[in-house]
């Protein structure tokens, strides 16, 4: 157990619908990073949240959105969701902004839309 | 985009032999990373050497930085079955932001 939670564990949903994926982070750690990782994109960062900020964007549809709560958990959010979305989904923490510390990440969610 | 690459993109090797593992990146970095991910789960941090450091061991890795190539390699000596798994390095082009991934090297250690 890394410390980071992920859930659910899998997905599997149809064309158009919208879900959520939540994440804990490893108690202490401010930052949240989620991240997609697909067999022909590999490992794709999507966004980045600090103590409940937006701290950084990457390669985020706008399909997608995520936020983080006062008690440091996230939520990112998956709408009008096309085959091409289906991928493993991976929450990270890191203590503050990630300087010269590693990440911590969770088991991911597998998300497979039929 | 993809900021490391690493190379090569698959390596079998027979248990007790060392595996070399090579990832070069584009901009300057803070610091470089390498991560292990067994199939299908999370990536487990392994190492991380700054940018001002040339070498780095833990354990059974041995990492290497070479700024002026833009470049790093993995070592893990005397490998065993259960370092089968797939490799990432891993940098932060600018400091604070989000850490960007290679596309891994697939190690397969067989006994």
């Amino acid at each position: 157990d890394s410390g980071v939670t992920q859930t659910p564990k899998h997905l599997i949903t149809a064309t158009g619908q919208r879900v959520t994926l939540r994440c804990s982070p490893r108690s202490g750690d401010l930052s949240v990073y989620w991240y997609q990782q697909s067999l022909d994109q590999g490992l794709q960062f999507l966004i980045q949240y600090y103590n409940g900020e937006e701290r950084a964007k990457g390669n985020i549809l706008e399909r997608f959105s995520a936020q983080q709560f006062p008690d440091l958990h996230s939520e990112l959010n998956l709408s009008s969701l096309e085959l091409g979305d289906s991928a493993l989904y991976f929450c990270a923490s890191s203590v503050a902004g990630q300087l010269n510390y590693g990440y911590t990440f969770g088991s991911g969610t597998r998300l497979t839309v039929v | 985009s993809q900021q490391g690459e690493e190379d090569p993109q698959a390596l079998s090797i027979q248990e007790g032999e060392n595996a070399t593992m090579n990832c070069s990146y584009k901009t300057s970095i803070n610091n470089l990373q390498w991560y292990r991910q067994n199939s299908g789960r999370g990536l487990v941090h392994l190492i991380l050497i700054r940018s001002n450091e040339r070498e780095k061991h833990s354990g059974r890795l041995r990492v290497t930085l070479d700024t002026s190539k833009k470049s790093s390699s993995l070592l893990i000596t005397a490998s065993r079955a259960a370092d089968t798994a797939s490799y990432f390095c891993a940098t932060d082009p600018q400091a604070g932001t989000a850490l960007i991934f290679g596309k891994g090297t697939t190690l397969s250690v067989s006994s």
